[in-house]
């Protein structure tokens, strides 16, 4: 069965610490997605990658960078977490060119909480 | 406007009720179309997709796709409780070298027992 694995489910976090959620899959896809999801506001695409060392900003990009070092791993990196940074952070990953049509498989999520 | 609109709900149903739930879209270049399903705590998971416009069965689930009116649709036959969950539509272009999922926001979904 194909997967997505985010290394944690709960975050807790203090304001101004670094923050790395890491994101794997087994898929040998070539595209990765770093979204964040909200009440009322949504799937909001943060950072995304068509390949290895490659990135290119989402939606809201601002206070986030990612890594992408090794196809299979995705990590999205929070530099100084905020208050307003608290949210389910999704990773999803999808075959490569002119593949989208297969869509994105998704991982359980990270919920992080920067208090 | 948005690319993608989805009717905010809460929507709260019974047992048995047929669901309809709906997206509208702007850019008449998409193409493919998908509905997504995602349970409390869990990440989305791919329902169904559709190509072209007319109707696409599933078992209890329905597709349907008006490109004309930029109009798609997901009926859920014999609702259950375990269908209670958020619905999220997404489509695409199918063009470009790496062209991505536009989303809707979500529908979240009670079915009562």
């Amino acid at each position: 069965d194909v997967k997505v694995t985010q290394s944690s489910r709960y975050l807790v976090k203090r304001t101004g610490e670094k923050v790395f959620l890491e994101c794997v899959q087994d898929m040998d896809h070539e595209n990765m997605f770093w979204y964040r999801q909200d009440p009322g506001l949504g799937l909001r695409l943060i950072y995304f990658s068509y390949d290895v060392k490659m990135k290119e900003k989402g939606d809201i990009p601002e206070g986030y960078s990612v890594s992408r070092e090794k196809k299979e791993r995705f990590s999205l990196i929070l530099e100084s977490a905020s208050t307003n940074q608290t949210s389910m952070y999704l990773c999803a990953s999808s075959p490569g060119l002119g593949k989208v049509i297969y869509g994105y498989t998704f991982g359980s999520g990270t919920r992080l909480t920067v208090v | 406007q948005k690319e993608v609109e989805q009717d905010p709900g809460p929507l709260s149903v019974p047992e048995g009720a047929i669901v309809s739930l709906n997206c509208t879209y702007s850019n008449s270049a998409f193409q493919y179309f998908m509905w997504y399903r995602q349970y409390s705590r869990k990440g989305p998971e791919l329902l169904m997709y559709t190509y072209s416009s007319g109707n696409k069965e599933d078992g209890r689930f329905t597709a349907q796709v008006d490109k004309s009116s930029k109009y798609i649709s997901l009926f859920i036959r014999d609702s259950q409780p375990s269908d209670s969950a958020t619905y999220l539509c997404a489509m695409t272009t199918l063009t470009g070298a790496n062209s991505k999922l536009t989303f809707g926001k979500g529908i979240t979904l009670s079915v009562r027992p």
